[in-house]
């Protein structure tokens, strides 16, 4: 069951904050998040595995509710370099990784 | 380090003509992956294979096939491509549960 992703889009000035939402009708083992520029692969930011978790680095952090069936990432005072396209990804049992369809930041300057 | 190396990187296809995309990994990994990805449509999971000799049906495996031919390798084949099967087809490997994933470039593939 893929999860839902929100908003679809977002378009911030540059030195604005997001927060993206991930969720799901059942409680998840984990949840992955990735971002991905125009053109390029996926890339790792982060994972979350404990209900209530939050976790960081930078500018860019993400929690995990205590159901663990939502998560949401923040990103604060973006920079351009923040721009793409990200997706939470959920573990389904047997290593079986399913994604959602992704929300598409843009960051004026 | 290569990590996942996937090839081509662009293909175009006559409709009904076979190809197989090939995915190969050097970081010992148990698990293997093949997505396809649309415009607005996010990453769907074609096949996996959570360890060698095993493969698994994803969200959207009709049309494909696909063989995990050791550790290293994950080979996704379309036997009669379809215009449908126009997309960015990525392989990615996975060391164990609640670890991440690492992508390849992806195979741009149109098939006319």
């Amino acid at each position: 069951q893929q999860p839902v992703q929100s908003p679809q889009a977002v378009i911030l000035r540059e030195g604005e904050d997001a927060v993206i939402n991930c969720s799901s009708s059942k409680a998840l083992y984990s949840v992955h998040w990735y971002r991905q520029k125009h053109g390029e692969a996926p890339v790792f930011l982060m994972i979350l595995l404990k209900g209530g978790e939050q976790k960081g680095h930078d500018k860019i952090s993400a929690s995990f509710n205590e159901k663990k069936q939502q998560s949401s990432l923040y990103l604060t005072a973006s920079q351009l370099s923040y721009s793409g396209t990200y997706f939470c990804g959920t573990e389904q049992g047997a290593q079986k990784l399913v994604f959602g369809q992704g929300t598409r930041l843009t960051i004026n300057p | 380090n290569a990590g996942v190396t996937q090839t081509p990187k662009f293909q175009v296809l006559k409709t009904g003509q076979s190809m197989t995309l090939q995915c190969a990994q050097d970081m010992n990994h148990n698990s293997m992956y093949w997505y396809r990805q649309d415009p607005g449509m996010g990453l769907r999971l074609i096949y996996y294979s959570a360890s060698e000799g095993t493969t698994d049906k994803g969200e959207v495996p009709n049309g494909y096939n696909v063989s995990r031919l050791n550790k290293r390798e994950f080979s996704l084949r379309l036997e009669s491509a379809a215009p449908s099967q126009t997309s960015v087809y990525f392989c990615a490997s996975h060391p164990g549960v609640n670890q991440p994933q690492h992508f390849g470039d992806g195979t741009r593939l149109s098939i006319l």
